[in-house]
């Protein structure tokens, strides 16, 4: 069926480098996607979205890129922190405002 | 205050146990959801609210059941728990928007 997945299970970057965490999606109908971000023992906290009509958004720090065509979705975090060491995952609205989740990504910040 | 809350946070109960996770809100949003995480796992949804009148089932609801008591409470049960529903549980909000709000969890362990 159709899915949502992440490309790594881990990432490890130096403090002060650039993040890029990759997500690809399966369904071609998907209007909608999200990033969110959990850290250990909370709840995801939602962190930026895009529609499918967009191709790149920018937040505080983070930089969603969507590839149509490669069905293919990334998030940049800049400058990266020890306080962004966290689970990231990318999620995709299917119907009904049912968001379907990949599996996530653990991002690790080196000193 | 946490505009999400879950109680209890942890809980530890025997297989055939009947067990209540309780979820408020004070975001005014109408749309609640719940949702079970296990290790390596993304969210997979379990049930869904969209109004006090409305209740839907997600993608793993067998061995669960809901009760949406008022617009900012919504109850998920484990009529008889078993020891594959040990997950973290995690509760969320949203309003006509897509973005979901999550709770801060709860850690269920079934022995």
């Amino acid at each position: 069926g159709e899915s949502v997945g992440l490309h790594l299970p881990t990432l490890s970057v130096q403090e002060g480098d650039n993040s890029i965490i990759n997500c690809a999606y399966s369904n071609s109908a998907s209007d909608y996607f999200i990033w969110y971000k959990q850290e250990s023992g909370k709840g995801p906290q939602f962190i930026i979205d895009i529609r499918s009509n967009m191709d790149k958004r920018q937040g505080q720090r983070v930089t969603v890129l969507l590839n149509k065509t490669v069905k293919h979705l990334s998030l940049q975090i800049a400058a990266t922190q020890p306080g962004d060491s966290a689970v990231y995952f990318c999620a995709e609205i299917q119907g009904a405002q049912k968001l379907v989740f990949g599996q996530g990504t653990r991002l690790t910040i080196n000193p | 205050d946490a505009d999400v809350t879950q109680t209890p946070r942890n809980r530890i109960t025997k297989t055939g146990k009947r067990i209540m996770l309780e979820c408020s809100q004070t975001k005014g949003h109408d749309r609640m959801y719940w949702y079970r995480q296990d290790p390596g796992l993304g969210l997979r949804l379990i049930y869904y609210s969209f109004d006090v009148k409305d209740i839907n089932k997600g993608e793993i609801s067998d061995g669960y059941s809901v009760s949406r008591q008022a617009q900012a409470k919504f109850s998920l049960s484990l009529e008889s728990a078993i020891p594959n529903q040990t997950a973290l549980y995690f509760c969320a909000t949203s309003d006509l928007m897509y973005t979901q709000y999550f709770g801060p969890g709860t850690r269920l362990t079934v022995l």
